[in-house]
C-alpha cells in the first residue's frame, strides 16, 4: 500500500459543485501539504498543516479550504468549483525539522480534477 | 522570496546520449535543493537532494547533480539516458532543518522540464 493515499484519483464535476479531495498517510509525519500542478507552472502550495491544530495558507489558497481531521488525514475542499480549478492536486507529507531530518516531501499519486 | 527557474520547458534526447537539465535558484542563504521526477500518471519521486558537503550529489537511477553556489545552480545530469527516463523533472528549493520550523518542508518548485527520449 502507498504511504500517501489520495482519493479520488480522478473526478469530473460541474461549476458550482462542492468537491472534497482526501489524503491519508501512514508515514507518521506531522506535516501535510496540498499542492496544485498546472502545465508550465510546476507545483504551487495551496495549504499546509504542521499538526492537527495548525493550518496555514499557502501561495494560492483562495477558493480552497482544508481540514486536518487527524494526524494522518488532511482533506482539501473546493466549496464552489470553477473551471480554472481544473488541475492535478497532490498531497504530500514531511517530517518535522530535526537534526538528520530529510526535509523532503513524500507525495501521493495525485488527484486529477476537471471542472466543466 | 525564494524562487526556482528551469529554463528548458522541453528537452529531447536520443537513448544513450548524455543529459543535463538546468536549474537556477534564488535563495537568501544556503538552500536545501531537490530534484524530483514525475512519470506519467504518477506522483513525484525524489531523485536526489543537497544541503551540504560534497557539491556533487549522487541519486537514484544513475542521476547526479552538482551544486554551484557561484552560479546559483543545481543542474541534473545523467551520462547515458534510457527510454524509461522519459518523464517530467522538477527542481525544488527549501529551508534546511536548522533554519527553523515555520518554513521547513515547504518547497518552492520550478516549472518543470519534460524529457522525451528517442530510440
Amino acid at each position: 500500500d502507498a504511504d500517501v493515499t489520495q482519493t479520488p484519483r480522478n473526478r469530473i464535476t460541474k461549476t458550482g459543485k462542492r468537491i472534497m479531495l482526501e489524503c491519508s498517510q501512514t508515514k507518521g509525519h506531522d506535516r501535510m501539504y496540498w499542492y496544485r500542478q498546472d502545465p508550465g507552472l510546476g507545483l504551487r502550495l495551496i495549504y499546509y498543516s504542521f499538526d492537527v491544530k495548525d493550518i496555514n495558507k499557502g501561495e494560492i489558497s483562495d477558493g480552497y479550504s482544508v481540514s486536518r481531521q487527524a494526524q494522518a488525514k488532511f482533506s482539501l475542499s473546493l466549496e464552489s468549483a470553477i473551471p480554472n480549478q481544473t488541475a492535478l492536486y497532490f498531497c504530500a507529507t514531511s517530517d518535522r525539522p530535526r537534526t538528520g531530518g530529510s526535509g523532503e516531501l513524500f507525495f501521493g499519486e495525485g488527484s486529477r480534477l476537471t471542472v466543466l | 522570496a525564494q524562487s526556482v527557474t528551469q529554463p528548458d520547458i522541453h528537452i529531447t534526447v536520443s537513448e544513450g546520449a548524455s543529459l543535463e537539465l538546468r536549474c537556477n535558484y534564488s535563495y537568501g542563504a544556503t538552500p536545501y535543493l531537490f530534484w524530483y521526477v514525475q512519470s506519467p500518471g504518477q506522483g513525484l519521486q525524489l531523485l536526489l537532494k543537497y544541503f551540504s558537503g560534497d557539491t556533487l550529489v549522487q541519486g537514484i537511477k544513475g542521476f547526479e547533480a552538482e551544486f554551484k553556489r557561484s552560479q546559483s545552480s543545481f543542474n541534473l545530469r545523467k551520462p547515458s539516458v534510457h527510454w524509461s527516463d522519459a518523464a517530467e523533472y522538477f527542481c525544488a528549493v527549501g529551508d534546511p532543518p536548522h533554519a527553523g520550523g515555520t518554513s521547513y518542508g515547504k518547497l518552492t518548485f520550478g516549472q518543470g522540464t519534460i524529457l522525451t527520449v528517442h530510440p
